[in-house]
């Protein structure tokens, strides 16, 4: 257990359709990260967010949006659902967002996933 | 803008050891990490290497030489367990906060 919690873990839903997903880091991290994994692909990276403030972008559609709320907790929102969206959606968390010291790690503890259906 | 790359498969039999290369492109460079990902699983952090030279977790080894952008993961006395995903991943352009992961290399283990 990594002990970052995603909910839920598994959603179908229709196409135009609007979903919210949400992340709990675990105790302590204040960085949150969003990535999109289809079938049989690499980690899309989404955004991350550091205490609250967007922090990075990555290839994040306008129909997604996300927030990170004073307890830490983060929600991903997908609008205008289509077929395509289907995928895993991974929370990850870590101590840190700024430049390492003494080339320290901050390694990224990953939720179990909500997979996603749209049909 | 950052871009890595890795083999998509790798066939190995039980026993022997891998090796799992990764070439990045990045303008600012934070480190070179490694992570697991078995089937309908989360990624799991393995590795991570800032410094060039070898990094040594049990059975598995990652390597670093950022003069070359090069890395590589070293799986010895491979087991059916390790049959997984296996994704190199930088921080790197954009300050330290991204981190991007490449495509991954599905490493299949065979008795």
């Amino acid at each position: 257990d990594s002990g970052v919690t995603q909910t839920p873990k598994h959603l179908i839903t229709a196409t135009g359709q609007r979903v919210t997903l949400r992340c709990s880091p675990r105790s302590g991290d204040l960085s949150v990260y969003w990535y999109q994994q289809s079938l049989d692909q690499g980690l899309q990276f989404l955004i991350q967010y550091y205490n609250g403030e967007e922090r990075a972008k990555g290839n994040i559609l306008e129909r997604f949006s996300a927030q990170q709320f004073p307890d830490l907790h983060s929600e991903l929102n997908l609008s205008s659902l289509e077929l395509g969206d289907s995928a895993l959606y991974f929370c990850a968390s870590s101590v840190g967002a700024g430049a390492p010291t003494n080339n320290q790690n901050t390694e990224a503890f990953f939720g179990q996933g909500t997979r996603l259906t749209v049909v | 803008g950052q871009s890595l790359e890795q083999p998509s498969e790798v066939t190995a039999v039980e026993g022997a050891i891998v090796q799992i290369n990764c070439t990045y492109q990045t303008s600012g460079f934070y480190g070179l990490s490694w992570y697991q990902q078995h089937d309908g699983g989360a990624p799991t952090f393995l590795s991570y290497n800032a410094l060039d030279g070898l990094e040594e977790t049990g059975r598995f080894s990652s390597f670093l030489s950022r003069s070359d952008s090069y890395g590589y993961l070293l799986l010895q006395e491979l087991q059916m367990k390790d049959s997984a995903s296996y994704f190199c991943a930088v921080r790197g352009s954009g300050g330290y906060n991204k981190l991007i992961f490449g495509a991954g290399t599905r490493l299949a283990v065979h008795p």
